[in-house]
């Protein structure tokens, strides 16, 4: 089946440094990739998608690039800020009977200090 | 514009109890609805979801169980809750036909 796999955590940075969270997958389809972020006590916001290979997804300074040949969506920043302080998920969507299934990565959970 | 709403946000229940958690949506039609849970420190597990009134998905066998009455209300229950329950639960929607999703606040479920 599909699964979803991302680095441990958490990561601790110092602000303006550059971030790299792993992301690789498995999927017997052609499934649709998103970032997800979870800040302290809410619920998750959509942060990027990529929807086919070499597709680039971008939000907020945070970028992903949808890599078929290595299966991986890894999420990057070039400079990370103290209120980029979070829980990054990283996600797969693939469509099932009738509508969308989307499995979840474990979570990587960002520390930014300043 | 679309919104989504789940309550209680918090709630505290003994072991035994029953549980029902409410989600509606609003500013959308037949949408695809989901039930997550996150355990403390854990990724996001898919407990059900819904294509249409009336039609639940489960994924994995527990104690909880879904219901779909309307369109855009989806409800989370159980007859007697277990400490295992313990977690945040997320509702979310779907009508892209990318399957991005869009979350609820999240309800807070303590057993003791």
């Amino acid at each position: 089946g599909n699964s979803v796999t991302q680095m441990e955590g958490p990561v601790t940075l110092s602000e303006e440094a550059f971030l790299t969270i792993n992301c690789t997958y498995t999927a017997t389809g052609y499934p649709s990739l998103f970032w997800y972020v979870q800040y302290p006590g809410e619920g998750l916001q959509l942060l990027l998608k990529a929807t086919k290979a070499d597709d680039k997804g971008s939000n907020k300074g945070f970028e992903a690039t949808y890599r078929k040949e290595t299966t991986s969506f890894h999420l990057e920043k070039g400079s990370v800020q103290v209120s980029d302080s979070a829980v990054y998920f990283c996600a797969l969507s693939d469509r099932n009977t009738g509508g969308f299934k989307t499995i979840f990565g474990a979570g990587t959970r960002l520390f930014v200090k300043a | 514009s679309q919104t989504i709403h789940q309550w209680p946000a918090t709630l505290v229940q003994p072991v035994g109890s029953p549980l029902s958690l409410e989600c509606t949506v609003e500013g959308t039609s037949n949408p695809n609805l989901y039930w997550y849970r996150q355990a403390a420190g854990r990724g996001l597990q898919l407990l059900f979801y819904s294509v249409g009134i009336g039609q639940i998905s489960s994924e994995v066998p527990q104690n909880l169980s879904a219901s779909r009455p309307q369109d855009r209300q989806f409800i989370l229950s159980s007859k007697k809750l277990l400490l295992s329950d313990s977690g945040f639960y997320l509702c979310a929607w779907s009508v892209t036909p990318t399957g991005e999703l869009f979350f609820g606040e999240g309800s807070r479920l303590t057993v003791l």
